[in-house]
């Protein structure tokens, strides 16, 4: 099993441009969570779904952000226009129907500059 | 909804000897305990978890125990070595949620 795959690994941009991160969850795993990483908030949830569907996004921080799953193998989160303040590492995790266990990819390492 | 406190922040100890990290929860509602240890660079990893019927489980050097009626849950290493130092996560989940609560983390540094 190949894991949670997240692409890209770190992500440099300045800011005002547009930023795309990527997730591919486990095959068969039905959630699909959103996670942002920074020293001073730890981990906060900001959106999950569920069979492609998103159930709560309400750890959004605004609507600069958005966060879509198209199909069962493939979701991004998107900010537009990023600032400064969203640079942090975000991680993608998925689990299945009927399981507890979350499984996290690697992150994304994102500077906003 | 459900809040998660840990401590320490920050653990040292010396290899070899025991590291405790404890977890607090405030809805009772919650039945899914689990741990992760994240290094550096990468994501968190599960490494033993506990459902709330049962006060203690047990995995090599790692074990967890859990007490409903305080709401407080620990992670216990014995015999630490140094591939231990990482920061570990405790959260809380289940009981009809579909996600999981973080506490904020703590790192735990095995001193040689």
């Amino acid at each position: 099993d190949a894991g949670v795959i997240q692409s890209p690994r770190h992500e440099v941009t300045e800011m005002g441009q547009e930023v795309t991160l990527r997730c591919k969850p486990i095959s068969g795993h039905d959630y699909l969570f959103w996670y942002r990483q920074t020293m001073m908030r730890g981990l906060e949830l900001l959106i999950y779904f569920n069979n492609n569907v998103p159930i709560d996004d309400s750890g959004m921080p605004e609507d600069r952000f958005s966060a879509k799953m198209p199909n069962a193998s493939f979701s991004t989160l998107k900010i537009q226009p990023s600032e400064p303040r969203d640079s942090a590492v975000y991680f993608c995790a998925s689990r299945p129907t009927g399981g507890n266990t979350q499984y996290f990819g690697p992150g994304t390492r994102l500077t906003v500059l | 909804g459900e809040n998660v406190e840990q401590h320490p922040s920050t653990l040292s100890v010396q290899e070899g000897d025991s590291a405790v990290i404890k977890c607090t929860y405030s809805d009772s509602a919650s039945n899914y305990f689990p741990w992760y240890k994240q290094e550096l660079g990468k994501g968190p990893q599960l490494i033993i978890d506990i459902r709330s019927n049962v006060g203690e489980k047990k995995d090599q050097r790692i074990a967890v125990t859990l007490n409903k009626t305080a709401k407080h849950f620990s992670l216990h290493i014995t015999e630490t070595q140094p591939e231990d130092s990482a920061v570990y996560f405790c959260a809380g989940g289940g009981g009809g949620a579909d996600g999981l609560t973080f506490g904020k983390g703590t790192h735990l540094i095995i001193q040689p």
